[in-house]
């Protein structure tokens, strides 16, 4: 059964700190990872991680993908009150752009 | 630019009542459409998806139903509401050609009495 996979489940960080989040997956037919923060209503899209596409980076927030050891992870820097949300990964493992989401990561930066 | 409706916001029902959910897209055509359900601490679960108008595949068996009468418009329906039907419900789409990312609606925080 395909499964997507994050860690922490929650965290806790002071401004200013680095974070990082993880994201490992089993999947049939790996086609894409996408990476989405949530505050109170929508989840909102940061990154999509593909064969083809596998670092990026927008700011202070940056992801890359290792096909080979089947992870990815999503590093937040000089971390804000704003960057408080939940972290959802997602993986469309059967190439039929349907998503496998995780659990998530509750994130609270402290000012 | 694209953007997505999904309303009500929120809606309270009492059990064995009939729900309809609606969304709805602009500024795109042909989308793929995806109605997600959120459990507290279970991250998104989807419950159905569809990638043309009349066509709607199943996710998980349940008393729920989704239909698709319009290219841009998305409903979620059931004839009797359960308690376990209690829940954030998110309606998303994403371009039909290619491996596009998901957009998603506002959400309806949805509570059965």
């Amino acid at each position: 059964e395909d499964k997507v996979v994050q860690s922490p489940l929650s965290l806790v960080v002071h401004e200013g700190d680095t974070v990082t989040l993880n994201c490992s997956y089993e999947v049939t037919n790996f086609r894409s990872l996408l990476w989405y923060k949530q505050e109170k209503k929508a989840p909102t899209f940061l990154f999509m991680l593909t064969s083809s596409g596998i670092e990026k980076k927008s700011g202070r927030l940056s992801s890359i993908l290792d096909k080979k050891e089947l992870f990815s992870i999503l590093n937040i820097t000089a971390t804000q009150t704003g960057d408080s949300a939940v972290y959802l990964c997602a993986v469309d493992g059967s190439g039929t752009y349907k998503y496998i989401f995780g659990t998530g990561t509750r994130l609270k930066v402290l000012a | 630019s694209q953007t997505i409706h999904q309303w009500p916001a929120t809606l309270v029902q009492p059990v064995g009542s009939p729900l309809s959910l609606e969304c709805t897209v602009e500024g795109t055509s042909n989308p793929n459409l995806y109605w997600y359900r959120q459990a507290a601490g279970r991250g998104l679960q989807l419950l159905f998806y569809s990638v043309g108008i009349g066509q709607i595949s199943s996710e998980v068996p349940q008393n729920l139903s989704a239909s698709r009468p319009q290219d841009r418009q998305f409903i979620l329906s059931s004839k009797k509401l359960l308690l376990s039907d209690s829940g954030f419900y998110l309606c998303a789409w994403s371009a039909g050609a290619g491996n596009q990312p998901q957009h998603f609606g506002d959400g309806t925080r949805l509570s059965i009495l």
